[in-house]
This record gives C-alpha cells, sequence and structure tokens, in this order.
C-alpha cells in the first residue's frame, strides 16, 4: 500500500484557516486521496477524497498538487470542534480494498 | 449520506467470557466490511476484512479463533472476542465501503466499541 507522511501535531487559532499537509509520494494512478478525521473515543468521520482536481465541500477544501504526490486539506475557519486527529489515506477503486491508518496530524484548535 | 452502527458502544466483561459486536450498514449492503482495532494514543491497525457468505480474511498476527467474524448478511457482521483477557481491553472500530453511491469509493465507520475486560 502507498504510504502517506502527516506532521505529528499542529495548532491552530478559533476561526484561522489551517492547511494540514499530506506527501505521498508513490501514490499510483489509480490512488484517491482520502481525508479523516478522528475525535476521541469516536470512529473516523468521513471529510473529503479527490483523485486529481481540487475539491470542496461544506466541511474542507482538498488541495492536489499537479503530480499528486502531495495534497493539503484546508479547514477555513477552524473551530474549537475541529480538534481531532486527522489522517490523509490513499485508496483505490477496489472494492475489497481496506484503508491503512499512519498516526495522522494531532490538531490542536486554541481558544 | 451512508451510515454504519456499531452495538453496543461500550461493553465491560469478565476474563475468560466471550463479548459480541455487531456492525450494521443501516442504509446500504455491504459484502465487505472492515474491523479494526485501536489501543489509546495509537492509530487504527486493521484486523480483518468480513466478506458476506464467506470466511473472513485476517491480518497477519490476529488470532482468527479468538476473534470469530461472521458475516451473514448484507447489512450485518459481528465480531465476537472469545475467552477475552484484559489485554484484549480496546477500541473496535467497524467500516464498510456504500459501493453502489455515487461516491463509492468513500469508507464509512461505525461509532466504534469500547470493549474492557476486568
Amino acid at each position: 500500500d502507498a504510504k502517506t507522511t502527516q506532521p505529528n501535531s499542529m495548532e491552530s487559532n478559533e476561526e484561522e484557516p489551517v492547511h494540514l499537509p499530506c506527501n505521498h509520494s508513490t501514490i499510483s494512478g489509480t490512488d484517491y486521496i482520502h481525508w479523516y478525521r478522528q475525535l476521541p473515543s469516536q470512529g473516523p468521520e468521513y471529510v473529503i477524497h479527490g483523485l486529481t482536481s481540487n475539491v470542496n465541500n461544506r466541511m474542507a477544501s482538498l488541495a492536489i498538487a499537479e503530480d499528486r504526490k502531495s495534497s493539503t486539506l484546508i479547514l477555513h475557519r477552524a473551530t474549537l470542534r475541529d480538534a481531532a486527529v486527522y489522517y490523509c489515506i490513499l485508496g483505490g477503486d477496489n472494492y475489497g480494498q481496506n484503508f491503512v491508518f499512519g498516526p495522522g496530524t494531532r490538531l490542536s484548535v486554541l481558544p | 449520506g451512508a451510515v454504519v452502527s456499531q452495538h453496543p458502544s461500550w461493553v465491560i466483561c469478565k476474563s475468560g467470557t466471550s463479548v459480541k459486536i455487531e456492525c450494521r450498514s443501516l442504509d446500504f449492503q455491504a459484502t465487505t466490511m472492515f474491523w479494526y482495532r485501536q489501543f489509546p494514543k495509537q492509530s487504527l491497525m486493521l484486523m480483518a476484512t468480513s466478506n458476506e457468505g464467506s470466511k473472513a480474511t485476517y491480518e497477519q498476527g490476529v488470532e482468527k479463533d479468538k476473534f470469530l467474524i461472521n458475516h451473514a448478511s448484507l447489512t450485518l457482521s459481528t465480531l465476537t472476542v472469545t475467552s477475552a483477557h484484559p489485554e484484549d481491553s480496546s477500541f473496535y472500530i467497524c467500516s464498510a465501503r456504500d459501493w453502489g453511491a455515487r461516491d463509492g469509493n468513500t469508507i464509512y465507520f461505525g461509532e466504534g466499541s469500547w470493549l474492557t475486560v476486568v
């Protein structure tokens, strides 16, 4: 499975934008880039995913580098509820393929 | 969006007993579900892939006779921890892919089940 590299932790102030980076230099042509987040004592929550083009949804934006070897999850205005561990995961379109979780980035949001 | 639900959300059992955790896909059919385990301050570790109507596929190092998985229907997979011991205490999470959805590449996770063995 292609691996991803994320910073262990990041801090942000409330109501400021947050840019969470992810490196995936060994990504294959069919790998989608998925982002999930996990709050304490909860299962992972879907945030966003994309293949080549930048993506926006109500939770966040995903900026994908032209060579697809890196991506950035953008939270436009961090709130205290956004404090969580964010996971960047690569996954193909094989139905039986599972997701391999790395350590993720622990985001702290300061009031 | 698709919903995956687990039950119970937490359970305490005595050492040596067995406990069953259920994972349901509430509004879609899932021929494949995944079971993860997560210890405190660690990431999720895949335990096994549950296939409807066939045997589960276990990851290396996971005892199939201890962690029994049954996927008898398209919306239900169960994980039974047999002869539980305190070291089995963990957060167990299931997931499933809604292949029929427009965004069929997304995997949805259950809320997780805390198991404490005393």
